[in-house]
């Protein structure tokens, strides 16, 4: 079955920080990685996008992917407390006419003022 | 630009009875697609529409749930007869590109329609 793996938390940190979020998947043939935001009751909001090995950075966030170890996080920097949100990890898990998302069940995301 | 939209924000309904769940996808976007949140769980995939026709439909878990799209444009989800374990929340997305390479293929999520069948 094709998973995605990320730890619940609550994670927290204190503002200023680094906070650094984890995602694993199970399908060696997943192609393109998302990161979401949540806020309770919110819809899932679109942050970061990584299809190739390596680093992308986009202002405090930057996402790393590595497809040989099936992993890929996120890295927020100069955490804030509004960065307080559960973070979702999705996959695009390629397939004959498929382009539905696998997701996480999120990690829950606490910076302490 | 708007961003997806979806009506109603929250339904409650008593079981056996229908509810049909409205989105609407960002103006120009051809794929449209239905995921569900039950509590404790993951988002999970339903179904996805390429403008009116209907490209995956392999998430949705049985025949009570029927999705549409006439003309393109905004779709409907109906439950027809709504079970307890339908409740959770339903989330629309639609995004502008598709292919197998998923690049460029990001998805926008609406707010959600939240289901609760007592």
């Amino acid at each position: 079955q094709k998973e995605v793996e990320q730890n619940s938390g609550p994670l927290s940190v204190p503002e200023g920080a680094i906070a650094s979020l984890n995602c694993t998947y199970s399908d060696r043939v997943s192609q393109s990685f998302f990161w979401y935001r949540q806020y309770s009751g919110k819809s899932p909001e679109l942050i970061m996008s990584i299809y190739s090995n390596g680093d992308k950075e986009d202002g405090r966030f930057t996402a790393q992917l590595n497809k040989a170890s099936q992993y890929v996080s996120l890295l927020i920097r100069d955490s804030q407390p509004s960065d307080s949100a559960t973070y979702l990890c999705a996959v695009f898990l390629s397939g004959a006419g498929s382009y539905q998302l696998t997701f996480g069940k999120g990690t829950k995301l606490s910076v302490i003022p | 630009e708007a961003g997806v939209t979806q009506f109603p924000s929250h339904s409650v309904i008593e079981k056996g009875q229908t509810v049909t769940l409205r989105c609407d996808p960002i103006s120009g976007h051809d794929n449209l697609y239905w995921y569900r949140r039950v509590m404790g769980k993951e988002i999970k995939f339903l179904l996805h529409f390429v403008k009116e026709s209907k490209q995956d439909e392999s998430g949705m878990p049985n025949n009570r749930f029927l999705a549409e799209r006439t003309g393109g444009t905004y779709s409907t989800l109906k439950v027809q007869p709504a079970e307890l374990e339908d409740s959770g929340v339903y989330f629309c997305a639609s995004s502008q590109l598709s292919g197998t390479s998923g690049v460029g293929y990001e998805q926008y999520f609406g707010p959600g329609t939240r289901l609760t069948v007592t």
